[in-house]
């Protein structure tokens, strides 16, 4: 299982970015792909899921409105659009496939058992 | 949303230590609780999930316990390799979201 990240990117406050996820090794379809940040010296912080079998995907609240996740299932890759950027999001973006199960009553995200090595994105004026 | 506490946030030990790291969720979070360690420039590597399984191919000096809102990581025989920062994380909901981390030092 491989998670291959595009390159690092520098943007100016209020730009977008596209960060790209490709995948290999296992079946692109099955495994739910999650992106978690980090900023500079901070801990971890979940941006939300995407399922790449139904394009379904979910955020976390903080982050609603201005991020958008998709995938490519042709070429196996996922991507994270981020909008309107400040200087906070700058950090390491990282992709993280989840085990994902349902239950008979709900679904979860699981675990990340496999990461990207990250991708870091740098907000300045 | 459900906040996870770790304690404590760095510590120092020897080669050969035993080291435990507890995890505090503010509601029950079940035993839906995996640990990761991150060193640095690093993504991060789950060693455990659902409070208490060892993930593939990660060593038996590893251990989780726990279920509810209390949860602790324990590494036994501490090995050099695993100077790191380690992180919980819940899914019992959404948001998921992880702990502060926990930074094992060297003494």
């Amino acid at each position: 299982v491989q998670l291959e990240q595009s390159g690092a990117e520098v943007k100016k406050p209020g730009a977008s970015v596209k960060v790209s996820c490709k995948t290999s090794g296992y079946t692109f379809t099955s495994y739910d792909l999650n992106w978690v940040r980090q900023a500079p010296g901070q801990g971890l912080e979940w941006l939300g899921w995407m399922s790449p079998d139904s394009g379904d995907a979910g955020y976390a609240p903080k982050f609603q409105g201005r991020v958008t996740m998709t995938r490519n299932t042709s070429i196996k890759t996922a991507y994270l659009e981020l909008s309107s950027l400040k200087s906070d999001d700058t950090a390491v973006y990282y992709c993280a496939r989840g085990s994902g199960f349902c239950t008979s009553t709900s679904c979860y995200i699981g675990w990340f058992d496999s990461w990207g090595q990250g991708t870091l994105v740098s907000v300045s004026s | 949303d459900i906040q996870m506490t770790q304690s404590p946030s760095s510590l120092s030990a020897s080669v050969g230590d035993r080291v435990t790291i507890t995890c505090q969720a503010s509601q029950d979070v079940n035993n839906y609780l995996n640990w990761y360690q991150q060193k640095p420039g690093k993504a991060p590597k789950l060693l455990i999930y659902d409070a208490s399984n060892l993930a593939t191919g990660v060593p038996s000096r590893f251990s989780g316990d726990g279920s509810g809102t209390d949860f602790t990581f324990t590494i036994i025989n501490l090995q050099p390799e695993d100077f790191a920062t380690y992180y919980c994380q819940h899914y019992r909901n959404l948001p998921l979201s992880f702990g502060g981390g926990t930074k094992v030092e060297i003494k």
